[in-house]
């Protein structure tokens, strides 16, 4: 039962141009979704999130996107470079248990490799 | 160090063997998760602990694998019994779970059963 999912496996960009990395969930109690990094032999980097209260966060080069009713994120990379070059993950938590107020574990999509050619 | 830790990065073992790998979090950090990783496949979730108590472990995660932190710091994984299905890569990471799930993961621990 995959819960997040990244169809696309890879997704190759000139450099300079915009990449667009694509998420969906089906999970209706994730509230809080994230976007990781990962280069090969390394942990995974966490680059940028948003709560389901938001539509849009903006971080430097990158900018997550939430479509709630169509339980859809996607991450925008402009303008992308070499150095982006990774497997992107989308992660999705729930928020705190009732009663709680800490966050609980990360469920991720399979990944996305994108190539960023010079 | 202000990162998350993790030894050994590379462990290769014999199938019956048992192998134990350290994490030591974020100092700050009073979660701590472990993930397994396989190939073209994104974490997947095995236990978590906020300070020294183990809060979930996955449904799926056998009764060969055992996780403890003992004093709410470094926590150690073990795997009994190791089979060739437990080759994979295993992450830790750390959070402060009150101020959202952003989670700082570890190099990983790159385990090979032979």
């Amino acid at each position: 039962d995959q819960q997040v999912k990244q169809n696309s496996p890879s997704l190759s960009v000139q450099e300079g141009r915009i990449s667009i990395l694509n998420c969906d969930y089906t999970n209706s109690m994730f509230d809080y979704f994230l976007w990781y990094k990962k280069y090969p032999a390394e942990g995974p980097t966490f680059l940028i999130s948003i709560s389901s209260i938001k539509d849009k966060n903006e971080d430097g080069r990158f900018t997550v996107f939430l479509n709630k009713s169509a339980k859809h994120l996607s991450l925008h990379i402009v303008p992308s470079q070499p150095g982006d070059s990774a497997v992107y993950f989308c992660a999705a938590s729930t928020e705190p248990n009732a009663g709680g107020t800490s966050y609980g574990k990360l469920t991720f999509g399979q990944g996305t490799i994108l190539t960023v050619h010079p | 160090d202000t990162g998350v830790s993790q030894d050994p990065r590379h462990k290769i073992t014999k199938r019956g063997q048992n192998v134990t790998f350290r994490c030591d979090p974020i100092s700050e950090h009073n979660r701590l998760y472990w993930y397994r990783q396989t190939l073209g496949q994104g974490p997947e979730f095995l236990t978590y602990f906020q300070n020294e108590a183990q809060l979930e472990k996955s449904r799926l995660l056998s009764d060969r694998f055992s996780a403890e932190r003992p004093k709410g710091s470094f926590s150690t994984l073990e795997i009994q019994r190791t089979e060739q299905g437990d080759s994979a890569m295993y992450l830790c990471a750390s959070s402060l779970g009150q101020l959202g799930p952003e989670a700082f993961f570890g190099q990983g621990t790159r385990l090979t059963v032979v």
